[in-house]
């Protein structure tokens, strides 16, 4: 079953904040986090690991709660270039590079001016 | 930086025709991977492939479906028979694997737009 991506679409402004979330109904061992601009390929962004602590790029954060099996993707003082759509790839056990990933549906970001 | 690359970028073919799909892993990494996505969909998994071998597959992957690694650098996507549903845009990527690291990021080659008429 596939994690489900909240909200599905935020547009802000240049500087605000977004949370993006990743909840699953089953347990989870890793969430990867990609990035998608239209008609491109996904660019990966992070992995947090069960047991893992809370993992940060430049403006980027993000955060996975094992016992809610949700993981939450921070994005702060936006930038234009964050534009996209996020997925969030999850896994259900350490499979040592074999990751069969169930992305969720996406949430849509426009950053606006 | 090494990438993943796919060809052709764009493939248009008739129902029923089949079509290979072609992908070159970076160099040193050992798991490859197909998704699919459907415009305006979710990224889909289809199969995963380590050591000449099919390591998991989805219910998407039929028996329509194959992948081949025919030399050391490609790997390939066949589909037997292209049906209409089947036009999507296909994803290679493909991560490494070291002993003792539970979990890899994969990287995602442009992909191939596959419609079928």
């Amino acid at each position: 079953q596939q994690p489900v991506q909240s909200p599905q679409a935020v547009i802000l402004r240049e500087g605000e904040d977004a949370v993006i979330n990743c909840s699953s109904s089953k347990a989870l061992y890793s969430v990867h986090w990609y990035r998608q601009k239209h008609g491109e390929a996904p660019v990966f962004l992070m992995i947090l690991l069960k047991g893992g602590e809370q993992k940060g790029h430049e403006k980027i954060s993000a955060s996975f709660n094992e016992k809610k099996q949700q993981s939450s993707l921070y994005l702060t003082a936006s930038q234009l270039s964050y534009s996209g759509t996020y997925f969030c790839g999850t896994a259900q056990e350490a499979n040592f590079g074999n990751e069969k990933l169930t992305f969720g549906t996406g949430t849509r970001l426009t950053i606006i001016p | 930086e090494p990438e993943v690359t796919q060809t052709p970028s764009h493939q248009v073919t008739q129902m029923g025709q089949e079509v290979i799909l072609r992908c070159v892993p970076i160099s040193n990494h050992l798991y490859f991977y197909w998704y699919r996505q459907i415009l305006g969909q979710k990224v889909e998994f289809l199969v995963s492939f380590y050591n000449n071998e099919i390591s998991e597959k989805s219910e998407i992957f039929d028996d329509q479906f194959s992948v081949e690694r025919p030399d050391g650098s490609n790997f390939t996507l066949k589909i037997r028979s292209t049906k209409l549903e089947d036009s999507a845009m296909y994803f290679c990527a493909s991560s490494e694997a070291l002993p003792g690291i539970p979990a890899y990021e994969q990287y995602f080659g442009p992909g191939t737009r596959l419609t079928v008429t």
